[in-house]
């Protein structure tokens, strides 16, 4: 069965550094998302991504955060300057439409020292 | 502001025991979703309820949803130690793709 995959799956970095998390969608899906859980919380909603654009984001995903879809296959979330409340599991999501079923890739663990 | 509000958060019990777990929201979704997320992986898609009252089932697994599409339960009978792990619900479909998340039930099921 076709699955999204993330990579790295642990990435840890210095406050203040550029991350990029990489994601690769299922390959017919239309619609791309970041979540991210903090540890011991809520999996909260970041952004949703549609036809080269964004189509929806949260209060969390403040001018530090960007995403790219830079060929046909690979979705990116970055990080421009990390903060230690930037620790967290980061996970991509994609879907075949607007209200299909998301599926989860297996998460990017973010650790910022 | 949407919220869903998972309950119980843990749950101990005994194989062969049953159990519920409840999704309450003041909010009206148009689909709730139930997850399931073992350690160190994303969350899987159990079922997908849209209609008011509608009940789904999935092997020892029972999903509802409730009439007014604000509140959902899931009913596992006789559980099973592969049971374990972390039962989510996301409420969504008002607003595109985007999920409202409850903050998940740990089950633990021993033998």
């Amino acid at each position: 069965e076709p699955e999204v995959t993330q990579t790295p799956s642990h990435q840890v970095t210095q406050m203040g550094q550029e991350v990029i998390l990489r994601c690769v969608p299922i390959s017919n899906h239309l619609y791309f998302y970041w979540y991210r859980q903090i540890l011991g919380q809520k999996v909260e909603f970041l952004v949703s991504f549609y036809n080269n654009e964004i189509s929806e984001k949260s209060e969390i995903f403040d001018d530090q955060f960007s995403v790219e879809r830079p060929d046909g296959s690979n979705f990116t979330l970055k990080i421009r300057s990390t903060k230690l409340e930037d620790s967290a599991m980061y996970f991509c999501a994609s879907s075949q439409g607007n209200n299909s079923p998301l599926h989860f890739g297996n998460g990017t663990r973010l650790t910022v020292t | 502001t949407q919220l869903l509000e998972q309950s119980p958060q843990f749950l101990s019990i005994q194989e062969g025991e049953n159990l519920t777990v409840y999704c309450n929201s003041s909010s009206v979704f148009s689909s709730l979703q139930w997850y399931r997320q073992e350690p160190g992986e994303g969350p899987v898609l159990l079922v997908t309820v849209v209609t008011g009252g509608e009940v789904k089932k999935l092997k020892r697994l029972t999903f509802q949803f409730g009439d007014a599409r604000k509140d959902s339960s899931l009913h596992i009978t006789a559980a099973q130690p592969g049971d374990t792990g972390l039962y989510l619900c996301a409420g969504g479909g008002n607003q595109g793709g985007k999920l409202i998340f409850g903050q998940g039930t740990e089950l633990s099921v021993k033998p």
